[in-house]
C-alpha cells in the first residue's frame, strides 16, 4: 500500500539555521505530494503542495521538490525564525477514482530557539 | 470564512459508552473525510463522503465505528462501545471538489479520552 516515511524528530534549531526535513513515499502510479504543519494550539493546514515531478511547491519560505526518481520531498527553508516551531506533515494522495484521501507520515517536530 | 468546525472539543467517555462526533465542513465542499491521529503519530484515514455518499470506509478500524453524512453537509462520526484503544484525535477535513490534488481543510479535532 501506499506509505510515507518522514525523519524522526524533534529537530532543534537556532533561529536564521538551515532547516530540511527529510520525505520518502511510496506509492503506485503518480501521487500529488503535500506538506501539511501544525503549530500550537492549532488545526492542521497546509504549507504547500506538488502534483506532478520535478514541480517545486514553495510557501512561506519553505519550499519543496517532487524527486520522482528518488521517491521524495523534501522540505526546506534556509533561514527558520521562532514562529516556525511546529510539526510538520509530509502526506501523499494517491492518484487513484476513490477520492483524494490523504496519506500522511509520523510528523517532524521542529523546535526553533531564539 | 468560516473553516470546518467540529464539536465537542474535548470528550471524556468511560469504557463500553457510545459517542458521537460532529463535523460541520465549509459550505459548498463536496467531499468530506475523517482521520485518528494518535497521540505523537500522523493522522490516519478512517472514512470518505462525496456529498452524502459513503464511498470508502476502508480505515474504519472495526464494526463499532459507523459515520453518516445524510444530507451532504453536516457529518457525524459514531463509535460504540468505546475502549480505551480509541483515544485519539478525531480530525475532520472538507475539500471543495474531488480532484486528487484538490486542498483538505481541516478542523481543530475532537480529543477522545477513554477511560
Amino acid at each position: 500500500g501506499d506509505s510515507v516515511t518522514q525523519m524522526e524528530g524533534p529537530v532543534t534549531l537556532s533561529e536564521e539555521a538551515f532547516l530540511t526535513i527529510n520525505c520518502t513515499y511510496t506509492a503506485t502510479g503518480y501521487p500529488s505530494l503535500f506538506w501539511y504543519v501544525q503549530y500550537p494550539g492549532e488545526g492542521l493546514q497546509l504549507l504547500l503542495k506538488a502534483t506532478k515531478a520535478d514541480d517545486k511547491g514553495s510557501n512561506k519560505g519553505f519550499e519543496a521538490t517532487y524527486r520522482k526518481e528518488t521517491t521524495s520531498f523534501h522540505l526546506e527553508k534556509g533561514s527558520v525564525q521562532v514562529s516556525d516551531s511546529a510539526v510538520y506533515f509530509c502526506a501523499l494522495t494517491a492518484n487513484k477514482a476513490a477520492g483524494n484521501k490523504l496519506t500522511f507520515g509520523g510528523g517532524t517536530r521542529v523546535l526553533v530557539k531564539p | 470564512g468560516a473553516g470546518v468546525s467540529q464539536s465537542p472539543r474535548y470528550k471524556v467517555a468511560k469504557r463500553g459508552q457510545d459517542v458521537a462526533l460532529r463535523c460541520d465542513p465549509i459550505s459548498g465542499h463536496v467531499s468530506l473525510f475523517w482521520y485518528q491521529q494518535a497521540l505523537g503519530q500522523g493522522p490516519e484515514f478512517l472514512t470518505y463522503f462525496q456529498n452524502e455518499a459513503q464511498l470508502d470506509k476502508s480505515g474504519l478500524p472495526s464494526d463499532r465505528f459507523f459515520a453518516e453524512r445524510p444530507e451532504g453537509s453536516v457529518s457525524t462520526l459514531k463509535i460504540q462501545r468505546t475502549q480505551q484503544e480509541d483515544s485519539a484525535v478525531y480530525l475532520c477535513a472538507s475539500s471543495l471538489t474531488l480532484a486528487v490534488a484538490d486542498t483538505q481543510y481541516f478542523g481543530p479535532g475532537t480529543r477522545l479520552t477513554v477511560l
